[in-house]
């Protein structure tokens, strides 16, 4: 079972920072947190993963809480092509090592 | 390096017959993973492969299987079609069991 909550859809103006959050409080001390995004009909695409300290990519930014029960997820400059649904997935022994996609929090990018 | 590649992209069957679909994973990978999405239940895990053998089954039922070859790529087949079985399959690679994931474009299936 998904071990994330999301919003279920969230909002952001274009050229500015999309800032996606996700609860996992009871994600356990060896479980990886993962962001996936689905542009819509279209297979996962993988954006970033992380286990305790902040981690950032070309794609975007992932900042951990200390106690690690919640993530952010940051697009620093929100663009049209950012619209689709972003998946905050737990993986570790305690899921299964499986990927398990809740419902996602579907963004919209205005323009 | 080339992507996850899944074929036929898209498929019309109608009940009662069975479907082969095909995932050839990114070079070097080992573990293929196929996954079933509806718009009802959203993404769903089918199974996993890892070295030809299954390490991992969603909850689905027997009409449900799949394989994996020695080159890694993998199939996996659906028998007996129903209605619900209408869907995007997605299958994903990644280099080990529980690690980064990384997906095809998927199959369409629809069931008439």
């Amino acid at each position: 079972d998904a071990k994330t909550t999301q919003p279920t859809s969230m909002d952001c103006a274009e050229g500015r920072a999309a800032n996606l959050p996700c609860n996992h409080s009871t994600i356990s001390g060896n479980e990886y947190v993962y962001w996936y995004r689905q542009i819509h009909s279209q297979g996962p695409q993988y954006i970033i993963h992380g286990l305790k300290n902040n981690e950032t990519n070309e794609m975007a930014s992932l900042i951990i809480t200390e106690d690690r029960k919640s993530s952010t997820l940051i697009l620093p400059h929100a663009t049209l092509r950012d619209t689709a649904v972003y998946y905050c997935i737990a993986l570790g022994a305690n899921t299964g090592n499986q990927f398990y996609f809740g419902t996602g929090t579907s963004l919209t990018v205005i323009p | 390096k080339a992507g996850v590649t899944q074929t036929p992209r898209y498929l019309i069957k109608t009940r009662g017959q069975q479907v082969t679909l095909s995932c050839s994973p990114i070079s070097g990978h080992r573990s293929v993973s196929w996954y079933q999405q509806t718009p009802g239940q959203g993404l769903q895990f089918l199974f996993e492969y890892f070295s030809e053998t299954q390490r991992n089954k969603g909850n689905f039922p027997g009409r449900f299987s799949g394989r994996q070859f020695s080159n890694s790529r993998s199939e996996m087949n659906v028998s007996t079609l129903e209605l619900g079985d209408s869907a995007l399959y997605l299958c994903a690679s990644s280099l080990q069991v529980a690690e980064t994931q990384y997906f095809g474009p998927g199959t369409r299936l629809l069931v008439l």
